[in-house]
């Protein structure tokens, strides 16, 4: 398996501009996270999803963000519109989430960095 | 205050040493991941632990529930090894697998 693919990898945007950040998660995983990491807050789970659902989304900042999962192997995140405070790297994390189970690992993609002007 | 606290912030080793990265934490939890961060950016668990010890390689992590505390070992530290470790842990009441991190321990091994 190729792991989780996060598309862009880098993008670089102006003030106001709609952003959106693509995830493919790892084939048969049922559980799909996006995280926030900024050097100042660390990692910040924005939003999760169980079965394509999204389950809590208590981490999303605000309205200007919004996230979907059409299907068990895409999702996207969206900025609208961004501000210069959104800049951070996102990623993207996948798992076959079985409570209690040794097995419950999350595999991270390689994130993408955002950076508005 | 943090729901979970890493220290130390910046550790600087020599090759060889062995290291020892603390967490601590808060809330009542179900299980505690360690994570390494490459210089690259890129993120991979280490271990999940609900008790007890694990060990894997030149790593040890282990946790202590009633106090609320875990650490990571590194035995026989090598260059390689520098990295930001992160704790996290999956608070036992709610979303199941909602993660709180620390905010991470930047390892540097010197050779």
């Amino acid at each position: 398996d190729a792991g989780v693919i996060q598309s862009p990898r880098h993008e670089v945007t102006e003030m106001g501009q709609e952003v959106t950040l693509r995830c493919k998660p790892i084939s048969g995983h049922d559980y799909l996270f996006w995280y926030r990491q900024t050097m100042m807050r660390g990692l910040e789970l924005l939003i999760y999803f169980n079965n394509n659902v999204p389950i809590d989304d208590s981490g999303m900042p605000e309205d200007r963000f919004s996230a979907k999962m059409p299907n068990a192997s895409f999702s996207t995140l969206k900025i609208q519109p961004s501000e210069p405070r959104d800049s951070a790297v996102y990623f993207c994390a996948s798992s076959w989430g079985i409570a209690w189970s040794s097995t419950d690992t999350q595999y991270f993609g390689p994130g993408t960095r955002l950076t508005v002007l | 205050k943090n729901e979970v606290e890493q220290s130390p912030q910046n550790l600087t080793a020599q090759e060889g040493e062995f290291i020892t990265i603390n967490c601590s934490y808060s809330v009542g939890i179900s299980a505690l991941h360690w994570l390494q961060q490459h210089p690259g950016g890129g993120i991979v668990s280490l271990f999940m632990l609900s008790s007890g010890k694990k060990k894997h390689g030149r790593l040890i992590a282990t946790i202590n529930i009633q106090e609320k505390h875990s650490s990571l070992h590194i035995t026989a530290s090598h260059p390689r090894d520098s990295a930001v470790y992160i704790c996290a842990v999956r608070n036992s009441g709610g979303s199941n697998y909602k993660l709180t991190f620390g905010k991470g321990t930047l390892l540097t091994v010197n050779p």
